[in-house]
């Protein structure tokens, strides 16, 4: 059964600093992983695609990696803003389409 | 991106009565949705997959008489709670895919609110 983990589970971090955020899953034989943001209350907004056979994908200040053997992906905010502050969950597709959710890791960022 | 709306964003309802939610893909065709529900401070838990003129497939544990799917466009589904009860009350949001299996990206509604009191 694929869990997926990640880490850490809260951060808190003064603004202009780079983050990583960790994603771990037990299962390698995953379809694509995604991240997504949540802020409180709201639902979830798709931030980065990463589909098994790619290594990394980029949308501006973020770079989200796949090393699918390992079983990791990371999410890296460059330079980071106090509007950054939210939930972040990575989820991978086992193929059909569900989504399997991480834990999420609470980020805020202070001016 | 795709487009979901997610209707309503919050109800609140007496105990015993039914409440529907309505999820819709505005600029695609979904041949899949999903719902999910989530507590507070918790990651989502998928409840059922919605398949476009067939039945929903519900995750071990979900009451299908209690939380009943419709899917009957590519554009709508919904998701009813039965005889709700406070235990019921959570955050159920929604996620539409459409085109071959393994390749889409998910995309989610606004998510809805439900209070049983």
């Amino acid at each position: 059964k694929q869990e997926v983990t990640q880490i850490p589970a809260a951060l808190s971090v003064p603004e202009g600093e780079n983050l990583v955020l960790n994603c771990s899953f037990t299962d390698s034989a995953i379809y694509n992983l995604q991240w997504f943001r949540q802020d409180p209350g709201k639902g979830l907004t798709s931030l980065l695609l990463i589909q098994s056979s790619q290594r990394e994908q980029t949308s501006g200040r973020l770079n989200a990696s796949l090393d699918k053997s390992s079983g990791r992906s990371t999410l890296y905010i460059a330079a980071s803003q106090p509007g950054d502050s939210a939930t972040y969950l990575c989820a991978v597709n086992d193929g059909t389409d569900k989504l399997i959710f991480g834990t999420g890791t609470r980020l805020q960022v202070f001016p | 991106g795709a487009v979901v709306s997610q209707h309503p964003s919050r109800v609140i309802c007496k105990s015993g009565t039914s409440v529907k939610i309505e999820c819709r893909s505005l600029d695609f065709q979904a041949t899949t949705m999903f719902w999910y529900r989530q507590f507070p401070k918790q990651s989502l838990m998928l409840m059922a997959t919605s398949n476009e003129g067939s039945k929903a497939t519900y995750e071990q544990g979900v009451e299908k008489d209690k939380f009943l799917i419709n899917h009957a466009s590519l554009t709508l589904s919904t998701l009813t709670v039965t005889s709700a009860h406070p235990e019921d009350s959570s955050f159920y949001i929604c996620s539409a895919s459409g085109g071959g299996a393994g390749r889409t990206e998910a995309f989610f509604g606004q998510g809805t609110r439900l209070t049983v009191v």
